[in-house]
């Protein structure tokens, strides 16, 4: 079956770390771009990073650039999202997803995991 | 930064058509894509390179894209179609954005 499922969210402090794990299955994982979408409570969706197949590229959102890194290991079929220096406003839902360039559609979704930043 | 707009709500009778719209500069030179979400549930893709539909997604889903604004439609809309629509396109200044979400609801 084809899918994708995330873990490692919980409830951190401000400025704490966490990090996001995505194991796929069902289809050739380094074949394909990989992405982090998150969504606030009540919130629409907001896309946070981006990787290309063989992880060479890397692209981020301007509201995470500097405190997250997004990375793969093609080997265990994981996605992962490194996320430091936590704040409120990353409190969250995050997505992985499928993702396919050029134009950067999301056409398989994990089903989301938490992120709760709050004191 | 690049910027899509949606409206924040859209209402439609059972069986008839709903149209969704999604603004952006020069939109028609990108591609657009579409998700429904449910609520509680992961977003799902309706709609990629403006008028292709994935797999499974039926029939009555359809897109549009030109000028400024890509178009949603959703002929002899259902119930079941009730969810929030998010449109999304790629920029080169920008990388990924999303539209703001359109609740549609079907009453």
């Amino acid at each position: 079956e084809v899918q994708l499922l995330e873990s490692g969210g919980g409830l951190v402090q401000p400025g704490e770390s966490l990090r996001l794990s995505c194991a796929a299955s069902g289809f050739t994982f380094s074949n394909y771009a990989m992405s982090w979408v998150r969504q606030a409570p009540g919130k629409g969706l907001e896309w946070v990073s981006s990787i290309s197949g063989s992880g060479n590229s890397t692209y981020y959102a301007d509201s995470v650039k500097g405190r997250c890194t997004i990375s793969r290991d093609n080997s265990k079929n994981t996605l992962y999202l490194q996320m430091n220096s936590l704040r409120a406003e990353d409190t969250a839902v995050y997505y992985c997803a499928k993702t396919t360039p050029p134009d950067w559609y999301f056409d398989l979704w994990g089903r989301g995991t938490l992120v709760t930043v709050s004191s | 930064s690049y910027e899509l707009t949606q409206p924040p709500s859209v209402s439609v009778s059972p069986g008839q058509t709903a149209s969704i719209t999604c603004s952006g500069d020069k939109l028609g030179d990108k591609y657009s894509s579409w998700y429904h979400q449910k609520p509680g549930r992961s977003p799902v893709l309706v709609i990629y390179q403006d008028t292709k539909r994935p797999s499974g997604i039926p029939e009555r889903f359809s897109g549009s894209n030109s000028g400024n604004t890509a178009t949603l439609t959703i002929s002899g809309t259902q119930a079941m179609d009730e969810a929030d629509y998010y449109c999304q396109a790629w920029d080169s200044s920008t990388a990924v954005v999303f539209g703001g979400g359109t609740k549609l609801t079907v009453l």
